[in-house]
């Protein structure tokens, strides 16, 4: 069974600039999860959906954070205008249903802002 | 809000040594999760654990679920020189729009030289 995949893996961009993430999550999962972890702490959960809809976003900067989940698979979480403390990694995660415990996690995005 | 606290932050270990680490918060959780990360991916699920008191091993690993609900320990026995990484605790809530991962600091594991 295929894992959580994110791209890109790696993304450097200047103050101001924009940028986003992309997820695609185990395949028959209907929650997916964004991720903020800082260097040094635990993931932070930024937004939850369940299929297509948001069920969290309360720890979601909105003011320049975004994110969709249009046919409730994949998902793309966007950045506008990038901050240099939003450099972190994001991870993608994706559990089965919308109770599930289990949480399956991709590889992430290092996000560097300069 | 909710916190977990991880302790120790960091530790060494010597091939063939038993590791024990813990994650105590003042939050009751309904379940307990384990992750191990390794430099450059996500976050790997080890252990779930479901009950209060329960004790549940995978393979050289061995977590319980503490009594209160708000404590959690994770032993590894046997040590070898892959267990290094970051280790993550993690408590589960259900909210009443969904459920809500609350992850600890972390234990760095790292190999004495």
């Amino acid at each position: 069974e295929a894992g959580v995949a994110q791209s890109p893996r790696y993304k450097i961009i200047e103050k101001r600039q924009s940028v986003a993430f992309w997820c695609n999550p185990i395949s028959g999962h209907a929650t997916l999860y964004w991720y903020q972890q800082i260097l040094g702490q635990g993931p932070k959960l930024l937004i939850q959906f369940q299929n297509n809809g948001v069920v969290d976003d309360s720890q979601l900067p909105k003011d320049r954070f975004s994110a969709e989940r249009l046919k409730g698979v994949d998902s793309t979480l966007k950045i506008q205008p990038a901050k240099l403390e939003d450099s972190a990694v994001y991870l993608c995660a994706s559990s089965f249903f919308r109770g599930g415990y289990e949480q399956y996690f991709g590889p992430g995005t290092r996000l560097t802002v300069t | 809000g909710q916190q977990l606290n991880q302790s120790p932050q960091s530790m060494f270990i010597q091939e063939g040594e038993d590791v024990s680490m813990n994650c105590t918060s003042s939050s009751i959780f309904n379940t307990w999760l384990w992750y191990k990360q390794d430099p450059g991916e996500g976050p790997v699920l080890l252990i779930a654990l479901y009950k209060a008191g329960e004790l549940t091993s995978n393979g050289r690993l061995t977590a319980q679920f503490g009594i209160t609900r708000k404590d959690s320990f994770l032993n590894i026995s046997a040590s070898i020189p892959s267990d290094v990484g970051i280790y993550f605790c993690a408590g589960h809530t259900q909210m009443e729009y969904g459920n809500k991962l609350v992850f600890g600091a972390g234990t760095i594991l790292r190999v004495k030289s």
